[in-house]
């Protein structure tokens, strides 16, 4: 089965600072990642995804993420991080197992806090 | 709008009481799905539904139940039997169940046991 690790629970960075959000995945199969992003009291929202075309994906919100098939990784990234970026970060990779039906994995979640 | 309708935000429940979640959806989606989020979780699978009239378990279907009679409509329902129902669920949905296709969500339902 597929599965995803988000490293780091909470990240902390200034307003302005670069932000990177860690997502590692385990995929017997070329995977489907994702990232969705998550205010309070909200769902989720995609924010980009990866489905085997570019390794570096640009997403909405000035977020992108690079697919690293030796590193089994999917990082997300932003140069300049904004006030408005305060939420928590879901990475997930989809698995069809064996019906080929699809469902979407999820990792534990990264909470971005941002500070003026 | 098109979009996925998640009802009440807010529900009560009380001991050994059933309660139904609602979720319709307008985006003629094939898929709907319904993850349970509780802090430090992330989300986990109950159910899923790739057609009307089918749905199969998730990784923690136990003391849950849903129908799929219309292709908009994919109610949960909360049992007596879920011994720790407090949590926020999510309602989700797929232009189709196969791979590489974002689900879309709704905004969510917070239960809580009194």
């Amino acid at each position: 089965a597929q599965s995803v690790t988000q490293l780091g629970s909470h990240v902390s960075v200034s307003e302005g600072a670069l932000v990177l959000l860690r997502c590692n995945y385990s995929s017997s199969v070329p995977p489907y990642l994702f990232w969705y992003v998550q205010y309070p009291n909200q769902g989720l929202q995609l924010l980009l995804k990866y489905t085997s075309a570019a390794t570096l994906v640009k997403g909405i919100n000035g977020f992108e993420a690079e697919f690293k098939k030796s590193e089994t990784s999917f990082h997300l990234t932003k140069p300049s991080a904004h006030m408005s970026d305060a939420a928590e970060y879901f990475c997930a990779v989809s698995d069809a197992g064996g019906t080929g039906f699809q469902k979407l994995v999820f990792g534990t979640g990264t909470r971005l806090l941002v500070s003026p | 709008d098109g979009g996925i309708t998640q009802s009440p935000k807010y529900l009560f429940r009380k001991e050994g009481q059933n309660v139904t979640l609602s979720c319709e959806q307008n985006l003629n989606h094939d898929a709907m799905y319904w993850y349970r989020q509780d802090p430090g979780q992330g989300l986990r699978l109950i159910y899923y539904s790739q057609i009307v009239n089918d749905f199969q378990k998730g990784d923690i279907a136990e003391g849950y139940s849903v129908s799929r009679e219309k292709k908009e409509s994919f109610p949960l329902t909360v049992t007596s039997a879920q011994k720790n129902p407090t949590a926020f669920y999510l309602c989700a949905s797929s232009p189709y169940p196969d791979r590489g296709y974002e689900a879309f969500f709704g905004q969510g339902t917070r239960l809580t046991v009194v």
